[in-house]
């Protein structure tokens, strides 16, 4: 399979414990995302990587969530004290980059803060 | 005023018709208009692209732009069951960067 791919697909935690979410992206797509979404609600944005350099943070994304890119390959997006609101789909896409800006999301991970 | 505008929906049609989702924007910097499709418990899948003025079309798909009514519509021809999902608008703004996404039109292809 030579498609975004997500891990996990599912977790599900209690409030206050940390996450972490690992995304890879198609082997020659330079360009990361990170969306969350919600029932009922279209994908929001939260960040994305140009290769391994973090180009934009959403001002959704509050300071207990970081990610990152290391060698510009996989990504992993990490929350820290989880709270009930961030039960949610974390989405990840890739697109080739700054011609061609088609994304193509992976599965998602649903997480559930309990 | 959000961002991007689309009627939830569900839009109904027979199998068969033509299926018609509108999408509307706010932001005149948009350049790069999708569309993607999403099953209920699933993740997006885009289905179609467009980046100038008018139409284009791909199989039973077509994409319809004016970039003046800041308009962007999906046809759907010869509707099928599995056609019935969310369709969701998106737009960036040329930079290559993220997407706003509307919340999506459901559509229901019946019987």
């Amino acid at each position: 399979d030579t498609g975004v791919s997500q891990d996990p697909r599912h977790k599900i935690t209690k409030r206050g414990q940390n996450v972490t979410f690992r995304c890879d992206p198609i082997s020659e797509h330079n360009r990361l995302y990170w969306y969350r979404q919600t029932l009922g609600q279209g994908p929001e944005f939260l960040t994305y990587f140009q290769n391994e350099a973090q180009l934009e943070k959403s001002r959704l994304l509050s300071d207990r969530f970081s990610a990152e890119r290391p060698k510009g390959s996989f990504s992993t997006l990490e929350i820290q004290r989880t709270e009930q609101g961030d039960s949610a789909m974390y989405l990840c896409a890739s697109s080739l980059g700054p011609a061609e800006n088609e994304q193509f999301f992976g599965p998602g991970t649903r997480l559930t803060v309990l | 005023q959000k961002e991007v505008e689309q009627n939830s929906g569900p839009l109904s049609v027979p199998e068969g018709a033509i299926a018609s989702l509108n999408c509307t924007y706010s932001d005149r910097g948009s350049q790069s208009f999708f569309w993607y499709r999403q099953y209920s418990g699933k993740s997006p899948e885009l289905i179609m692209f467009i980046y100038s003025n008018g139409d284009k079309e791909d199989g039973r798909f077509t994409a319809q732009l004016n970039k003046a009514s800041q308009y962007v519509s999906l046809l759907i021809r010869d509707s099928q069951p599995s056609d019935s999902a969310t369709y969701l608008c998106a737009t960036d703004t040329g930079t290559a960067s993220k997407l706003t996404f509307g919340t999506g039109t459901r559509l229901q292809v019946t019987l």
